[in-house]
């Protein structure tokens, strides 16, 4: 059974301060780890694909990286503002055609 | 990027009946669909693969007599609860990949309530 643990479960900040939760996988048998934001009555939406040990991507005041030897990925969120509030999934891809495992989320609400 | 779409978004039926939620894939070809649930406070867990044109795969547990799907086209994935019962009540949500790098595009979910 594959485990994915996401902390902290839940997250409150203040609106402009930065903030980072945790991802864990089990590190071998690894394709991929997304990372997705989940707004309520709204799909998930994908936010990184990372593949490459050492990866780093950002996308605007988001960025995560990766580790696939030690199995563990970091999303970071700098300046959060209050359309930041959602919950962000971290989910593990052993292969390209599976599907997905997932943790159970960071649910991150900012503060004004 | 990709809309997947799903439907209904909510359903509410009585023990014993069937249900069949749709998920379409609006502008791209999806030889492969996946249909997840989340029970409360739960993550998103796996049920099933869609594979168009054979037979579904089903993760261990999942009743795959219960759970029917079916992927007649490159854009349609349905998945029919049969003789629903309130331990099914969940909520149900599929997407179908692209790529590589098989980034995952999600539709918006179905919330099952069996009374």
């Amino acid at each position: 059974i594959l485990n994915v643990e996401q902390s902290p479960q839940s997250l409150h900040v203040q609106e402009g301060d930065s903030t980072n939760f945790t991802c864990s996988f089990p590190s071998s048998n690894f394709y991929a780890l997304h990372w997705y934001r989940w707004e309520t009555a709204k799909s998930p939406e994908a936010l990184f694909v990372m593949t490459l040990n050492g990866d780093e991507k950002k996308k605007g005041r988001i960025s995560a990286t990766l580790n696939t030897k030690e199995g563990y990925s970091y999303l970071y969120i700098k300046g959060s503002q209050p359309e930041d509030s959602a919950t962000y999934l971290c989910a593990f891809l052993r292969g390209g055609a599976d599907g997905l495992t997932f943790g159970k989320g960071t649910h991150l609400i900012i503060q004004p | 990027g990709a809309v997947v779409s799903q439907h209904p978004s909510w359903v509410i039926c009585k023990s014993g009946t069937s249900v069949k939620i749709e998920c379409r894939s609006l502008d791209f070809q999806a030889t492969t669909m996946f249909w997840y649930r989340q029970f409360p406070k739960q993550s998103l867990m796996l049920m099933a693969t869609s594979n168009e044109g054979s037979k579904a795969t089903y993760e261990q547990g999942v009743e795959k007599d219960k759970f029917l799907i079916n992927h007649a086209s490159l854009t349609l994935s349905t998945l029919t609860v049969t003789s629903a019962h309130p331990e099914d009540s969940s909520f149900y949500i599929c997407s179908a990949p692209r790529g590589p790098p098989w980034e995952q595009f999600f539709g918006p979910g179905t919330r099952l309530t069996v009374l």
